[in-house]
């Protein structure tokens, strides 16, 4: 089956740039588009990358996606980090009909 | 705008079946540019994709849920439906229902979930 694993967390501190991995466990995650999401506590997800690296209208240029062959991983980049970009981040993709997300990644901003 | 509303018990019984439905507002379900799908998220822990339609009929569910899962769609009331049956208390969960764009876009597959609804908290206790 087609996984997609994520670190449990990061954390950084206002202003730098982080990096969230985002990694299939086989095949080639640049077969199919990735996607992010970020969702706060108490709230539903909401998209902040589609199709690898597109930013939906209304999402800041601090978010950037990209996807990495050699490693088979997406990567989700925020730079001049929020305290409001604290968060937990999903990716997700596709294999054979069926929605993966990874497992999800803490975001701590401090 | 489309807005999607999810409703539905928030309590339901082990053995029981789950049955939630999805409202539509801005947006018909009947389009044939987008998929309709079901996403849950038990309590502190990560998104499971739970099964997806398409205005034609449609359906796809997740391997490990295809046994006990029913999608169906009333366009008449612009809403989709979820029933999963014999329930236990690893079903507890926030559902959320969601648009889902699914497509071939330059040889690659775009399925993608966007908007989705604010999520209903359904908890499995005797």
């Amino acid at each position: 089956n087609f996984m997609l694993t994520q670190p449990h967390s990061v954390s950084e501190s206002p202003g730098k740039t982080v990096t969230i991995s985002c990694t299939g466990n086989s095949g080639s995650i640049a077969s199919n588009y990735v996607q992010w999401y970020q969702q706060r506590p108490g709230s539903a997800p909401t998209t902040v990358i589609y199709e690898n690296n597109q930013r939906p209208s209304g999402v800041p240029g601090r978010f950037s996606g990209s996807i990495d062959s050699s490693s088979n991983s997406a990567s989700l980049t925020i730079s001049g980090l929020k305290t409001e970009d604290e968060a937990d981040y999903y990716c997700q993709s596709y294999d054979t009909s069926i929605g993966v997300f990874g497992g999800g990644t803490k975001l701590t901003v401090l | 705008q489309l807005q999607l509303q999810e409703s539905g018990p928030g309590l339901v019984k082990p053995s029981e079946t789950l049955s939630l439905t999805c409202t539509v507002s801005g947006g018909s379900i009947s389009s044939r540019s987008y998929y309709w799908g079901w996403i849950r998220q038990p309590p502190g822990m990560g998104l499971e994709w739970i099964g997806s339609f398409f205005y034609s009929g449609s359906t796809y569910y997740n391997p490990s849920l295809r046994s006990r899962v029913t999608i169906s769609v009333d366009t008449s009331k612009n809403q989709f439906s979820l029933k999963l049956s014999s329930v236990t208390a690893a079903d507890t969960a926030v559902y959320y229902c969601a648009r889902q764009l699914w497509f071939e876009v330059r040889n690659r597959t775009l399925n993608w979930f966007d908007p989705w609804g604010q999520g209903t908290l359904v908890t499995v206790s005797s």
